[in-house]
């Protein structure tokens, strides 16, 4: 079974401080997950993705992202968070096997403090 | 240039209405999506073409008709719509194999 969990809802940093999004996955194949954005009112980006490559994933926007089989997780983090990163996260599993068939988890909303 | 294009980008309507919302893509990819976004931001897949054939079709139900012309094209056709149908509704592109998607903007439906 595949499913994707993504522990916050909402996550309120101050500008300046670390960003930790987290997102633990079940996948019975090799999967390859990414991270998307949104911002008010405008479409999903892509952050960033994992395809079994390095397990340390660099993004867009000073992102990145570990992969972490043992415990089933790809955290997002990046080291200081600014306004403009204020949005709506989402972590998508794609298992190798489903052809077309995404995962994706419920997002979390992350607040900047100024 | 748009890499995923959709309009319109607000439809407001009524109950029972029939509707439709185009998307198209310039990306070359071989597939292309629709998604729906309730208010919580929930996203739900609807449907997936690939090279215009359809291989993904969620529960949704019959009044929703997606329809390709072409790789390009996925325009997703509404009819009788009820009020449960307003959401924002986003199309999508991406190369089979490789699985990053491109979104378009969104086209946030409004059922009264």
């Amino acid at each position: 079974a595949q499913s994707v969990t993504q522990l916050d809802s909402h996550v309120s940093v101050s500008e300046g401080t670390p960003v930790l999004l987290r997102c633990n996955y079940s996948s019975s194949y090799s999967p390859s997950l990414f991270w998307y954005v949104q911002h008010p009112n405008k479409g999903l980006q892509l952050l960033l993705k994992y395809t079994s490559a390095a397990t340390l994933v660099k993004g867009i926007n000073g992102f990145e992202a570990e992969f972490k089989k043992s415990e089933t997780s790809f955290h997002l983090t990046k080291p200081s968070a600014h306004m403009s990163d204020a949005a709506e996260y989402f972590c998508v599993v794609w298992p190798s096997n489903t052809g077309n068939q995404f995962y994706f988890g419920t997002g979390t909303s992350l607040t900047v403090i100024p | 240039d748009t890499a995923v294009s959709q309009t319109p980008k607000y439809l407001v309507t009524q109950m029972g209405n029939d509707k439709s919302i185009k998307c198209e893509q310039n990306l070359g990819h071989d597939t292309m999506y629709w998604y729906k976004q309730d208010s919580k931001k929930f996203l739900k897949i609807m449907f997936s073409y690939n090279n215009k054939e359809l291989i993904i079709n969620e529960t949704v139900p019959n009044r929703f008709s997606p329809k390709s012309p072409d790789k390009a094209h996925l325009n997703l056709h509404i009819n009788s719509l009820e009020l449960g149908d307003s959401a924002v509704y986003f199309c999508a592109s991406s190369h089979a194999s490789l699985g990053e998607q491109y979104f378009g903007p969104g086209t946030r439906l409004t059922v009264t």
